[in-house]
């Protein structure tokens, strides 16, 4: 069954508002999630790593003022596309580790994000 | 700089043969590689892994291989059934620092009746 719950899984907004995705993990406490774009027919990429009680760390590139990271408890992170844009329409993806770090990640089923 | 490269877009094979998926990594240090799965609006699902130190791993249907020396993988799906049809992501991270993943672009196998 799935161990991380990603909502909402599609969601259309306005140029200039901001959105929030939560990422969920299931029965099990993650100190760590991560964050991935996925752009049409490209590769996953890694944005940031989310650490519960601190800041999170952004890849190169990516604007930690434009997407806004939050792991206040050990099962939530969530992150805001804030002032969106058209070029910020993506797929979205969380994920977060179960085991140590010789366990595979577990994904969200995404979040699809429009700008209009 | 892509390190994870996969550099066929698609593939189609015949329900009940071998499927064959290849990547290939430019990083030496990688040392902890990964298939992941991923259907239409779904998030990407853990398919198989394997360790530098082995060059096999094999998990019923699925095996992959490792070829260090050049720098490759491959992921064999035998035999296919159609709902192997899904975007495969070949990824490999640094054991010491697992919590960075690089992902291929993923190849969409097809699996024709």
């Amino acid at each position: 069954g799935a161990v991380v719950s990603q909502h909402p899984s599609w969601v259309i907004c306005k140029s200039g508002t901001s959105v929030k995705i939560e990422c969920r993990s299931l029965d099990f406490q993650a100190t760590t999630m991560f964050w991935y774009r996925q752009f049409p027919k490209q590769s996953l990429m890694l944005m940031a790593t989310s650490n519960e009680g601190s800041k999170a760390t952004y890849e190169q590139g990516v604007e930690k003022d434009k997407f806004l990271i939050n792991h206040a408890s050990l099962t939530l992170s969530t992150l805001t596309v804030t002032s969106a844009h058209p070029e910020d329409s993506s797929f979205y993806i969380c994920s977060a580790r179960v085991g140590g770090t010789d366990s595979p990640l577990h994904f969200g089923n995404g979040t699809r994000l429009t700008v209009t | 700089d892509q390190q994870v490269k996969q550099n066929s877009p698609s593939l189609s094979v015949q329900e009940g043969r071998i499927s064959i998926l290849n990547c290939d990594y430019t990083n030496s240090m990688f040392d902890y590689f990964l298939w992941y799965k991923k259907y239409p609006a779904e998030g990407p699902t853990f398919l198989i892994s394997i360790s530098s130190i082995k060059d096999k791993n094999e998990d019923g249907r699925f095996t992959v291989f490792l070829n260090k020396s050049a720098k490759h993988l491959s992921l064999h799906i035998v035999p296919s059934q159609p709902g192997d049809s899904a975007v495969y992501f070949c990824a490999a991270t640094l054991y010491s620092s697992a919590s960075k993943i690089i992902f291929g672009s993923g190849t969409r196998l097809s699996i024709r009746p």
